[in-house]
């Protein structure tokens, strides 16, 4: 069974902080993935990593940094929040070869920037 | 025209009843298509995948997929109240990436 966790359920932040949110997965999967969720807009990707080190930005990269150092983990780094960055926070993973495309999720973080 | 289309719903049946959930998508040349399951306040969950034409079971669970026509469809037999959930669609894209389009949602409401 895949397992994605994430390091907060609920986090609350300030204007202007810089904020770690991060993921883990015990599957050995090559893809990560961290979207953003809001109503009204679906999920939105905002940066992917097909390997150690490697990354893509998403379709809303503005804002955001990540790091991947290890395999299984995938940090998304807020480098100064801002209120428009309050939302829900998915990370999720996905094989390169056994079942391509085939996304799944952590938990999410609801981040809230007051 | 957006890239993966769901109605947003409420969609309303009684339990028993057959819902079906419905997604467009624009790519043509799309190959891979899921519904997951997202409960409010939770994340997404992979419920079906399908690669080919016609219909895939999974229990109360049927995708469909008309490639000529761009569409794909979730139908749940005997609808229960514990399937109220939002189903999203989510179609590969194309080009050399591993990457998802989701659409919005569609919102079931099954009652009692």
């Amino acid at each position: 069974d895949v397992k994605v966790t994430q390091s907060s359920r609920y986090l609350v932040k300030r204007t202007g902080e810089k904020v770690f949110l991060e993921c883990v997965q015990d599957m050995d999967h090559e893809n990560m993935f961290w979207y953003r969720q809001d109503p009204g807009l679906g999920l939105r990707l905002i940066y992917f990593s097909y390997d150690v080190k490697m990354k893509e930005k998403g379709d809303i990269p503005e804002g955001y940094s990540v790091s991947r150092e290890k395999k299984e983990r995938f940090s998304l780094i807020l480098e100064s929040a801002s209120t428009n960055q309050t939302s829900m926070y998915l990370c999720a993973s996905s094989s390169r070869v056994i079942t391509p495309y085939e996304q799944y999720f952590g938990p999410g973080t609801r981040l809230t920037v007051t | 025209q957006k890239e993966v289309e769901q109605n947003s719903g409420p969609l309303s049946v009684p339990e028993g009843a057959i819902a079906s959930l419905n997604c467009t998508y624009s790519d043509r040349g799309s190959q891979s298509f899921f519904w997951y399951r997202q409960y409010s306040g939770k994340s997404p969950e992979l419920i079906m995948s399908i690669y080919s034409n016609g219909d895939k079971e999974d229990g109360r669970f049927t995708a469909q997929l008309n490639k000529a026509s761009q569409y794909v469809s979730l139908l749940i037999r005997d609808s229960q109240p514990s399937d109220s959930a939002t189903y999203l669609c989510a179609v590969n894209r194309l080009g050399n990436t591993d990457k998802l389009i989701f659409g919005t949602g569609t919102r079931l409401q099954v009652f009692p």
